[in-house]
């Protein structure tokens, strides 16, 4: 079965400072991998994904992640982080892109932004 | 484009009362949706999939009788909790997508509360 553990609940980190948010997965063939961001009271907002190639993917908002088959992780960063990513952060794994195939989730990490 | 809408936002209802919860898609015909559930300080669990004109498939431990799902068209899938009691209390997220995609589209959620 999947599984994702993302290891920090809480991260708290000042404007304008880097982030990496982690985040391991378990699975036995090749992942499919996304990040999700949720805002209070809004819905799940996809910031990447990777299903194969480059290791290194790059989303939306200034968000990169790196897949690392070796270390079983999929981290997000952010370069300079701003008060508006302030949020909740959700790794996912998936077995598959399309069809019926379910994302497993990790339990999240929020992020709050210092001045 | 590929906007996911919930209503209601939120529902307080008496305990062994039934309470519906709408997901559609606005701007494009979802093939599949999705319905997790979130508690908590915990990730999203997947409930059930369902696709349009077809009965949906639950999770292991899903009560199909207690979460009744309906994908009439394809813009719209509702989620009925029947009976609902306290512990049923939760924030239901929905997702859609189609076949030609392989992004899942979240919904901004649904906090259920029963008394």
């Amino acid at each position: 079965a999947q599984s994702v553990t993302q290891p920090d609940i809480h991260i708290t980190v000042s404007e304008g400072a880097s982030l990496e948010l982690r985040c391991n997965y378990s699975y036995g063939a090749t992942p499919y991998l996304f990040w999700y961001v949720q805002s209070p009271g809004q819905g799940l907002q996809l910031l990447l994904k990777y299903f194969s190639g480059d290791t290194l993917v790059q989303g939306i908002k200034g968000f990169e992640a790196e897949f690392k088959r070796s270390q079983s992780s999929f981290n997000l960063r952010k370069p300079s982080v701003h008060w508006s990513d302030a949020a909740e952060y959700f790794c996912a794994v998936g077995a598959a892109p399309f069809g019926n195939e379910k994302l497993t989730f990790g339990t999240g990490t929020r992020l709050t932004i210092i001045p | 484009g590929a906007v996911v809408s919930q209503h209601p936002s939120w529902v307080i209802c008496k305990s062994g009362t039934s309470v519906k919860i709408e997901c559609r898609s606005l701007d494009f015909q979802a093939t599949t949706m999705f319905w997790y559930r979130q508690f908590p300080k915990q990730s999203l669990m997947l409930m059930a999939t369902s696709n349009e004109g077809s009965k949906a498939t639950y999770e292991q431990g899903v009560e199909k009788d207690k979460f009744l799902i309906n994908h009439a068209s394809l813009t719209l899938s509702t989620l009925t909790v029947t009976s609902a009691h306290p512990e049923d209390s939760s924030f239901y997220i929905c997702s859609a997508r189609t076949d030609s995609t392989d992004t899942q589209y979240f919904g901004p959620g649904t906090r259920l509360t029963v008394l």
